[in-house]
């Protein structure tokens, strides 16, 4: 079942902080975040995985709420090359090993 | 960069005539899979493939066949384009199963019109 994100679009200036999020309704085991910048392929940011701590990846960084099945990405002081389209894949507790169910992405454009 | 080869990168079709896009990888990895990016859909899975000649169907496979005949390779046919096929397709490797480390690194993607 495909994650909810929210919100769908966010739109920052330089410097500015931003929260996305991804709920599932079922059991998480895992939650990954990727970033897509336009006509480019998705690029891997970071996992996150159940009974895991907070991840980070420079001023990016995303937490795993097991009991509420979601997961948050937290961007800070946010710079121009973080524009870009952000989705979560999730694996649900149970599930295949190898197989991400993606949300619909969040667009994120930073302006100067 | 995982070194993942789509082709080809672009293609105009007509509808009801066969298309085969290639997947090439060269970090032989196990794992390999075919998605497809429509606006407002993100990306959904169509096939996978979890070994030489051991496939499987994602959420919206149907209209779809692959195979996988060498680690390499994977080859995603459309049998008869239809224009609801009109979509960027992208590939995707992994190296393992192992749930904590399912990292997929994806091709460039081909952008493919059924008119």
């Amino acid at each position: 079942q495909q994650p909810v994100q929210s919100p769908q679009a966010v739109i920052l200036r330089e410097g500015e902080d931003a929260v996305i999020n991804c709920s599932s309704s079922k059991a998480l085991y895992s939650v990954h975040w990727y970033r897509q910048k336009h006509g480019e392929a998705p690029v891997f940011l970071m996992i996150l995985l159940k009974g895991g701590e907070q991840k980070g990846h420079e001023k990016i960084s995303a937490s795993f709420n097991e009991k509420k099945q979601q997961s948050s990405l937290y961007l800070t002081a946010s710079q121009l090359s973080y524009s870009g389209t952000y989705f979560c894949g999730t694996v649900n507790s149970g599930g295949s090993n190898y197989k991400l169910t993606f949300g619909k992405g969040t667009l994120l454009t930073v302006n100067p | 960069d995982a070194g993942i080869t789509q082709s080809p990168r672009h293609k105009v079709t007509e509808t009801g005539t066969p298309v085969t896009l290639r997947c090439h990888q060269t970090e032989n990895h196990r794992y390999m899979y075919w998605y497809r990016q429509d606006p407002g859909h993100g990306l959904r899975l169509i096939h996978y493939s979890y070994g030489v000649k051991d496939t499987d169907k994602g959420e919206v496979s149907d209209g779809y066949s692959v195979s996988r005949s060498k680690t390499e390779d994977f080859l995603l046919t459309l049998e008869s384009a239809t224009s609801s096929q009109t979509s960027v397709y992208f590939c995707a490797i992994s190296d393992t199963g192992i749930l904590a480390k399912n990292i997929q690194y994806f091709g460039a993607g081909t952008r493919l019109s059924v008119l």
